[in-house]
């Protein structure tokens, strides 16, 4: 069964670029889709975007601006790069997987905080 | 952009009783790609239902799934204490992909 596990800062300063890692074990990256979603009180659950066979990527139009997903096939790790943060990124984020692009494989999430 | 509008928002129910969960969405989900998660405070969320009316691995026959085009519903047929949480409907059948706002299912 595949476990997905998030990892980096949990405080960013805002204007600068948040970072995510997500190390994927029981599965490899270099099939399915792996996708970064996040939630917040206020907008609930959204889905920031997606990368399958290890290089083509999916954006959600609201971000796709500041986003970049990328993945590292040597560590099984994809990663998460958003930038000019503000305080409306705050959120806990989520990395997952799926057959398709379903999520049916989260991680337990991490909070990441925008403030000086 | 396909909005999902979950309805109601919050439903207070007892232990045993049936619970009914609606998701409508702003235009036809292609493929019935409709899918529904619970989610308890501090974890994530977790898949229920698939496809409109598949089971996931390791859910409980008491959750079943139906509906298709833009009406969709959720039913919980004897509540159990652990039932209690948060639920979402997701789709994932146009990008970009998403989620209702939510249904929470509280102890009456």
């Amino acid at each position: 069964q595949v476990q997905l596990q998030e990892s980096g800062p949990g405080l960013v300063k805002p204007s600068e670029t948040l970072s995510l890692s997500c190390t994927v074990s029981g599965g490899s990256i270099s099939r399915d889709y792996w996708s970064w979603i996040r939630q917040t009180p206020g907008k609930g659950l959204e889905w920031i975007g997606y990368i399958y066979h290890s290089g083509s990527t999916n954006y959600n139009p609201s971000l796709k601006s500041r986003v970049t997903i990328s993945a590292d096939t040597s560590k099984n790790q994809f990663s998460l790069n958003l930038s000019s943060v503000t305080a409306a990124d705050t959120a806990v984020y989520y990395c997952t997987r799926g057959g398709g692009w379903l999520p049916d494989s989260w991680g337990q999430g991490t909070l990441v905080t925008v403030s000086s | 952009e396909i909005v999902l509008t979950q309805s109601p928002g919050t439903l207070s129910l007892s232990p045993g009783e049936r619970a009914t969960l609606s998701c409508r969405a702003s235009q036809s989900v292609t493929n019935n790609y409709l899918a529904w998660f619970q989610q308890k405070p501090g974890q994530a969320p977790r898949l229920l239902i698939y496809d409109a009316s598949s089971r996931a691995t390791g859910i409980p026959d008491r959750f079943s799934g139906s509906g298709s085009a833009t009406d969709f519903t959720l039913t919980i047929s004897r509540l159990e204490p652990e039932d209690f949480a948060v639920y979402f409907c997701h789709q994932c059948a146009h990008s970009p992909i998403t989620f209702g706002q939510g249904t929470r299912l509280e102890i009456k």
